[in-house]
């Protein structure tokens, strides 16, 4: 069974503070996406990284940055969170790129900025 | 206009009845369709892929309306394990055939 494993089920920060979210996956696959989930807006794409020390833009990357330097794990960091940045982060992983391919994912923090 | 639009719901059915779902996109060039399951507090999970053809797989049915551009799910013989939301996903962008949109979901209650 894929395994995909976040840090944290649920962070309560301060505005301004950084926040590090870890994401591990442990099916050697070769893509890994974040999400944020927001009621009423269906899940929205951050980052996603498809090799080691790759990254792209998703929809909604301002206020985020990532880093990628092993297979399996992804990071997701707010430089300096906002309250707007509340939410649920959800981390997904899939074997290759293409659209047609399942995304696994982790369970999910819920992150409050306060 | 949402690239994935669905009904919110909460859609609340009587155990045993017949429910579907639409879903609809606003990209034609899109090709690839799916339906997410997410039970409530939990990551969604694959419930099906959605063919051109359509498709079966036990009491759940997928279909296709290229023309429309729409896509459903059918359940039958509703159980109460079938609550959840279910979330419609399609690859809706000409310019990527990777990065995946979604719906924001409907909410099914199934009820003894």
């Amino acid at each position: 069974d894929v395994k995909v494993t976040q840090s944290s089920r649920y962070l309560v920060k301060r505005t301004g503070e950084k926040v590090f979210l870890e994401c591990v996956q442990d099916m050697d696959h070769e893509n890994m996406f974040w999400y944020r989930q927001d009621p009423g807006l269906g899940l929205r794409l951050i980052y996603f990284s498809y090799d080691v020390k790759m990254k792209e833009k998703g929809d909604i990357p301002e206020g985020y940055s990532v880093s990628r330097e092993k297979k399996e794990r992804f990071s997701l960091i707010l430089e300096s969170a906002s309250t707007n940045q509340t939410s649920m982060y959800l981390c997904a992983s899939s074997r290759t790129m293409a659209g047609y391919n399942e995304q696994f994912f982790g369970p999910g923090t819920r992150l409050t900025v306060l | 206009r949402k690239e994935v639009e669905q009904d919110p719901g909460p859609f609340n059915v009587p155990e045993g009845a017949t429910v579907a779902f639409n879903c609809t996109y606003s990209n034609s060039a899109s090709q690839s369709f799916f339906w997410y399951r997410q039970d409530c507090r939990k990551e969604p999970k694959l419930l099906m892929s959605v063919y051109s053809s359509g498709n079966e797989d036990g009491r759940f049915t997928a279909q296709l309306n290229r023309a429309s551009q729409y896509i459903s799910l059918l359940i039958r013989d509703s159980k109460l394990s079938d609550s959840a939301t279910y979330l419609c996903v399609v690859n809706a962008r000409a310019d990527s055939n990777y990065q995946l949109i979604w719906g924001a979901g409907t909410k099914l209650i199934i009820k003894p």
